[in-house]
């Protein structure tokens, strides 16, 4: 069935680094745009970043320059490199397929993995 | 950024009834507009696309419209899996960004 399956969750002090991980089955992964989507606890949903079929990438602005999004078609993964961890990014890390395929541009997410937990803290 | 303001933050029901929740976006986002529901300790659901279009498996009580920049999501009547957190998404323009929620309790 259409899955998606994050890991690489942990924690991690403050200034530390990680890399989360998101392995697609039961569909074309290589022709979707895929999305990180965070949660802090308790708290709403927050956009992280896109990366295209093509490539392409978008961040939120206070993931630029830490955060670094990737993807693996031949190994229907895709990735999030996560540097200069703050508090602030202490959340449930979603992974999530974008609705439209062979695009560039938003739409809807239709499919999300469960999630993996990253604490930052010292 | 654009900002969506969602309304209620919370509201308590009873199974049957009319339920609304309106989304207002501080400009205009040209109808790309998503509802998701999310129930403790799940990932959200997808409901609602492209402001109206519902979304495969989705029961047809769900719906949403749009009045400008206000968008709205009614839930016809109430059943009892129902009871969650909902949330708007625009995806009109970078960075892309949710609503704060509407939590649906039982009365």
């Amino acid at each position: 069935q259409v899955q998606l399956v994050e890991s690489g969750g942990g924690v991690v002090q403050p200034g530390g680094s990680l890399r989360l991980s998101c392995t697609a089955s039961g569909f074309t992964f290589d022709i979707y745009g895929m999305h990180w989507v965070r949660q802090a606890p308790g708290k709403g949903l927050q956009w992280v970043a896109v990366i295209w079929y093509d490539g392409g990438k978008h961040y939120e602005d206070s993931v630029k320059g830490r955060f670094t999004i990737s993807r693996d078609n031949s190994k229907n993964t895709l990735f999030l490199q996560m540097n200069s961890l703050t508090a602030e990014d202490t959340a449930v890390y979603f992974c999530a397929r974008d609705v439209l395929d062979m695009a560039t541009i938003a739409d809807a997410f239709n499919i999300w993995g469960q999630g993996t937990m990253v604490t930052v803290s010292s | 950024a654009i900002q969506l303001t969602q309304t209620p933050s919370s509201l308590s029901a009873s199974v049957g009834d009319r339920v609304t929740i309106t989304c207002r976006a501080s400009q205009d986002i040209r109808s790309a507009l998503a509802w998701y529901q999310q129930k403790p300790g799940e990932p959200p659901k997808l409901l609602i696309y492209d402001t109206s279009s519902l979304q495969s498996g989705v029961p047809s009580r769900f719906s949403g419209s749009e009045s400008g920049t206000d968008f709205t999501l009614t839930v016809s009547s109430l059943q009892p899996e129902d009871f969650a957190t909902y949330y708007c998404q625009q995806f009109n323009s970078y960075p892309l960004t949710f609503g704060g929620g509407t939590k649906v309790e039982i009365k």
